[in-house]
């Protein structure tokens, strides 16, 4: 079946750092994808569409200087924490649909990160 | 994309089957209701939609009342794997944007 992959699984940072979290897709291409944070023992929030070959769509209060995206390949999107700090420390988790015109989504195992 | 109503929690002994109510009273003609799943500590799993008919696949059956207002998602033998939060989302199924609620936690117990 279709798999969604995300490296690291877990990172550990600096304050002030940037962290890059990468999202493929291993056996199906996907012209778009979106990425979720979710906080302790609260449910996924929706940060942003990732578009292949276009800027990345945010979600209201999303902060897009801080929140870099980039959807370079038809497999490939990543997220920027750019200066992050210990209140992005999150589970951020992206996904992509296995079909254009569906909401059937595979989701990758998630990045856990921690901002020291 | 219309709200979604889940109890909070839900128990079910192992082996037995567990149903899962979703209220979405204010869902449109054209909106799908999905049914994804987040084991703790993964990304979400997809597990199943429908429209307006009953569907069952290899892991679950959906149930869609007639005036689509509810559905129940039914896991017909809940292992101790099952233990997961539970979440019903309905979207027009051409945006890909899902919306996900506070969802069920079901924690399945032997």
């Amino acid at each position: 079946g279709a798999v969604v992959s995300q490296h690291p699984s877990r990172v550990i940072c600096k304050s002030g750092t940037s962290v890059k979290i990468e999202c493929r897709s291993l056996d199906f291409q996907a012209t778009t994808m979106f990425w979720y944070r979710q906080f302790p023992k609260q449910s996924l929030m929706l940060m942003a569409t990732s578009n292949e070959g276009s800027k990345a769509t945010y979600e209201q209060g999303v902060e897009k200087d801080k929140f870099l995206i980039n959807h370079a390949s038809l497999t490939l999107s990543t997220l920027t924490v750019t200066s992050a700090h210990p209140e992005d420390s999150s589970f951020y988790i992206c996904s992509a649909p296995r079909w254009a015109d569906t909401d059937t989504q595979y989701f990758g195992p998630g990045t856990r990160l921690t901002v020291l | 994309d219309a709200k979604t109503t889940q109890p909070p929690s839900m128990d079910c002994a192992e082996g037995r089957a567990a149903n899962l109510p979703c209220n979405h009273s204010t869902i449109s003609g054209n909106e799908y209701v999905y049914w994804y799943r987040q084991i703790h500590s993964q990304g979400p799993q997809y597990i199943i939609h429908g429209l307006k008919n009953n569907e069952t696949n290899e892991m679950a059956s959906l149930i869609i009342t007639e005036d689509r207002k509810s559905s129940t998602l039914i896991l017909p033998h809940a292992t101790l794997r099952d233990t997961a939060v539970y979440y019903c989302i309905v979207s027009s199924g051409n945006t890909g944007k899902l919306i996900f609620g506070q969802g069920t936690t079901l924690q399945v117990k032997p």
